[in-house]
């Protein structure tokens, strides 16, 4: 089967660094990515990992490490604004999104 | 201009009832996708069309109905409402499919409650 694992909730105050895990298990892996939902919104896309390493937008970066099955969003600086649920999905041959269970970001003043 | 857009927001009505959900995507996106979001926030995929076909059929109760009159147009029919079927429900569009690197862009959501 396919399943992702993330924390929960984590918590930061502002202008601190904070990463959320993820961990999978899926066949025919193509990539992992990220998406950012506040409350009553809609999912946005933050970023993509199709290969090994760091991929770096602005305030938020995205690791991936395809032989650990394993992941993280780092998001520096941060904001009150950045509060929100944050998703790892991976992508694979099966042509669907699979989500994690979603992590709850509060950012504290 | 909204890239892609449901309608209605909110939906509330009595178990048994049939009722529609309609998304739309301008987008020029050759997928549509719907999603289920529960009380948990648990995201779930439930069908997809590519180029009006349709590609995936998540194992949804045949009471759920999708339709793509164009590759514009992805809605969703339900029949006989249960209370189980309260959720937010997502539209979605990507240009190819969803396994690739290609960014999925949600539509705003319809929360429908059943009573």
């Amino acid at each position: 089967g396919q399943s992702l694992e993330q924390p929960s909730e984590v918590t930061a105050v502002e202008g601190a660094i904070v990463q959320i895990n993820c961990t999978y298990q899926t066949s025919g892996f193509y990539g992992l990515s990220w998406y950012q939902q506040h409350d009553g919104g809609a999912p946005t896309f933050l970023s993509y990992n199709a290969l090994d390493g760091l991929e770096e937008t602005g305030r938020f970066s995205s690791f991936l490490s395809r032989s650990d099955s394993y992941g993280y969003l780092l998001l520096q600086e941060l904001q009150m604004k950045d509060s929100a649920s944050y998703f790892c999905a991976t992508g694979s041959n099966t042509d669907k999104l699979i989500f994690g269970t979603g992590t709850r970001l509060q950012v504290f003043p | 201009d909204t890239a892609v857009s449901q309608t209605p927001k909110y939906l509330v009505t009595q178990m048994g009832n049939d009722k529609s959900i309609k998304c739309e995507q301008n987008l020029g996106h050759d997928t549509m996708y719907w999603y289920k979001q529960d009380s948990k926030k648990f995201l779930k995929i439930m069908f997809s069309y590519n180029n009006k076909e349709l590609i995936i059929n998540e194992t949804v109760p045949n009471r759920f109905s999708p339709k793509s009159p164009d590759k514009a147009h992805l809605n969703l029919h339900i029949n006989s409402l249960e209370l189980g079927d309260s959720a937010v429900y997502f539209c979605a569009s990507s240009p190819g499919l969803a396994g690739g690197p290609d960014t999925q862009y949600f539509g705003p959501g319809t929360r429908l409650t059943v009573l």
